[in-house]
């Protein structure tokens, strides 16, 4: 389909490992995010790509936690030395970039994982 | 700092009864909102979206929604619940422009009963 496309869908791994989560957005968004939704919690903000500019990491809550975007496309969201509190599932948006826009986002299904 | 709160979790109605969600924002611009549902196991969708031009926006299923400036509110409603509509639903402010990310709200899990 032409949506957003994330994988692993649900990732069970042992505490310690290192985990990459990946996603697939909408052709022609340049704007990706990368939100954690955990139970009771909310949608939190980790990090926001807009084309060539720097990423706004401001949500990423520890250095374990990093994401890159190649190509102006695909991200990858890494998550090293995972920590039980790191289960949640990870949702990536993508939008497009232009004025008025205001941010509306296309979610895709999101990334369960699950640190034992 | 761009905020929203929601008041309340949980909200359980009967089926063909009014659907009441509230959503306040905090901003210090004026805002663009958002009402997102999520439907069990599936992502995230946009209902609807107030950008500064009418204050009431009316989405998809027969939701809308008003933007209140002197309330800072964005209440989502619906004239009669239907049982498809049990999902969780999240109010979410960002600060409009070309793109900017939003903030969510914690959820409200909306659960219609015959």
């Amino acid at each position: 389909g032409a949506g957003v496309s994330q994988s692993p869908s649900n990732k069970v791994t042992e505490k310690g490992k290192d985990v990459e989560l990946r996603c697939d957005p909408i052709s022609g968004h340049t704007a990706l995010y990368w939100y954690r939704q955990s139970l009771g919690q909310g949608l939190e903000f980790l990090i926001y790509f807009q084309g060539n500019s720097a990423p706004d990491k401001s949500g990423l809550p520890s250095d374990r936690f990093s994401a890159e975007r190649t190509g102006g496309s695909v991200s990858t969201l890494t998550i090293q030395r995972t920590q039980q509190e790191d289960s949640a599932v990870y949702l990536c948006a993508s939008s497009l970039y232009r004025q008025g826009a205001g941010g509306e986002l296309f979610f895709g299904e999101g990334s369960r994982l699950t640190v034992l | 700092a761009q905020s929203v709160t929601q008041l309340g979790s949980h909200v359980s109605v009967s089926e063909g009864a009014l659907v009441l969600l509230r959503c306040n924002y905090s901003s210090s611009v004026p805002p663009y909102l958002f009402w997102y549902v999520q439907y069990p196991n599936q992502g995230l969708q946009l209902l609807l979206k107030y950008t500064s031009a009418a204050t009431l926006v009316k989405g998809i299923n027969g939701f809308e929604a008003e933007f209140k400036k002197s309330e800072t509110s964005f209440h989502l409603t619906k004239p009669s619940a239907h049982m498809s509509d049990a999902a969780e639903y999240f109010c979410a402010v960002s600060e409009g422009g070309t793109a900017s990310k939003l903030t969510f709200g914690t959820g409200t899990r909306l659960q219609v009963t015959l």
